[in-house]
């Protein structure tokens, strides 16, 4: 089993709301990442989770918030987002952190900021 | 930060031909990945190189690693329609402290293949 499951698969939220996305893994992975990739780009970095524990924060913007209840969950919560907030966000699990380990990515969750 | 720079940035192709993608970095490859896109969805996992001189096939794809060079090649036999999408080549950034351990990613090429 490679799979890494995102929920849901498509999200539009308004400025003022608050949101989750979710990400879950059952490969015994030890790391697990946030990706956002806008438009014919190639995905960005957000967030990279150790052993549970928040390892790299690419300088992200507070309005969006990552928790790792435990190895096998990742959460995204969102809230006060800007439109150009809008993008493909990709969640992925890798057995071991980085480097030399190779990630298996989720099908991504479309938000909208409207 | 790692540079990754792909080329060609798209490709057309006829069904049945061979294919080459590159992959180059401005920094010591430290591991190098490709993955293939399909346009609004998640990435799918090819394979990972980590030695100079690297070779690894996958059915039709033969992916090599030249660490002279900080290059990374991508090649298609006999493309199919089936090959069409966006493939990325990915790198571990490392340069100790808090930038050790990110995998960032190529502009990517666009591949399509016309039957």
């Amino acid at each position: 089993d490679t799979e890494v499951t995102q929920t849901p698969k498509h999200l539009v939220m308004g400025m003022t709301n608050k949101k989750s996305l979710k990400c879950e893994q059952h490969m015994g992975h030890r790391a697990m990442y946030w990706y956002k990739q806008k438009a014919k780009k190639p995905p960005e970095l957000m967030f990279v989770y150790s052993y549970e524990k928040l390892s790299i924060n690419e300088s992200v913007p507070s309005r969006f918030s990552p928790e790792c209840p435990n190895s096998s969950l990742l959460n995204l919560h969102l809230h006060a987002l800007q439109p150009e907030d809008s993008a493909l966000y990709l969640c992925a699990s890798s057995q071991d952190p980085p480097p030399g380990a190779e990630a298996f990515f989720g099908q991504g969750t479309r938000l909208t900021v409207v | 930060s790692q540079e990754l720079e792909q080329s060609p940035q798209s490709l057309i192709v006829q069904e049945g031909k061979n294919l080459t993608i590159n992959c180059t970095s401005s920094k010591t490859l430290y591991g190098l990945y490709w993955y293939k896109q399909k346009y609004g969805e998640g990435l799918i996992f090819l394979m990972m190189l980590q030695k100079g001189g690297e070779e690894k096939s996958h059915e039709k794809i033969t992916a090599k690693l030249d660490e002279k060079k900080q290059q990374s090649s991508l090649h298609i036999t006999a493309s199919q329609p089936s090959h069409a999408g966006i493939y990325l080549c990915g790198a571990d950034v490392y340069a100790g402290g808090t930038s050790y351990g990110k995998l960032t990613f190529g502009q990517g090429t666009i591949l399509t293949v016309h039957p």
